[in-house]
């Protein structure tokens, strides 16, 4: 079935370096593909909508000039924790859809931790 | 997208039947139902989804309330890798409908005993 891979899985990072965490659709092309954060005990909540070749869409809330996303394949979305704090510490999940139809189901990473000391 | 309503919790007995309960009394016509489940630590897994009809799949069965006002999930028999949260979410797909992305409520923890 359709795997959507995250790296890292894990990454402890001090407080003001930049972090960047990578999406890949193995075997398939997404156009699309999404950004959630999750903090402990906590539903996911939607960061962004990565859109390839096109500037991503962001939520209500998330500043898309700390959280840079980047699609600049079918198969690749980067998100990158620009001077990140502890605040950011989080779990950060992304996933994609495999067909365009609007009903089909989304396949989600693995997830990365972050940690940020 | 129209909210849904899960219970916080929910225990069951390994290899029994499990019933976990969705509301979402707002539901529009070209809603479509989604269930996904997250295990610790990981990412939501993809379970089932339906428009109006009860589905079947090897995971799990999705039964439509004939309003469309309530959805129940059943795992036929429990395991105890099926303790995970379970996430009901709608999905709007017609014309016009929002987008394609998902937004995930609070969920339903499920415990599974042994």
């Amino acid at each position: 079935g359709a795997v959507v891979s995250q790296h890292p899985s894990w990454v402890i990072c001090k407080s003001g370096t930049s972090v960047k965490i990578e999406c890949r659709s193995l075997d398939f092309q997404a156009t699309t593909m999404f950004w959630y954060r999750q903090f402990p005990k906590q539903s996911l909540m939607l960061m962004a909508t990565s859109n390839e070749g096109s500037k991503a869409t962001y939520e209500q809330g998330v500043e898309k000039d700390k959280f840079l996303i980047n699609h600049a394949s079918l198969t690749l979305s980067t998100l990158t924790v620009t001077s990140a704090h502890p605040e950011d510490s989080s779990f950060y999940i992304c996933s994609a859809r495999e067909y365009s139809l609007d009903n089909s189901p989304l396949h989600f990473g693995n997830g990365t931790r972050l940690t940020v000391t | 997208d129209a909210k849904t309503t899960q219970p916080n919790s929910m225990e069951s007995n390994e290899e029994e039947p499990v019933h976990l309960p969705c509301n979402h009394s707002t539901i529009s016509g070209t809603d479509y139902i989604h269930w996904y489940r997250q295990l610790p630590s990981q990412g939501p897994e993809y379970v089932i989804h339906g428009l109006t009809s009860n589905v079947n799949n090897r995971m799990a069965s999705l039964a439509i309330a004939e309003d469309r006002k309530s959805s129940t999930l059943i795992l036929h028999r429990a395991t105890l890798r099926d303790a995970a949260v379970y996430y009901c979410i709608l999905r709007d797909v017609g014309y016009g409908g929002a987008t394609n992305k998902l937004i995930f409520g609070t969920g339903t923890l499920l415990a599974v005993q042994p």
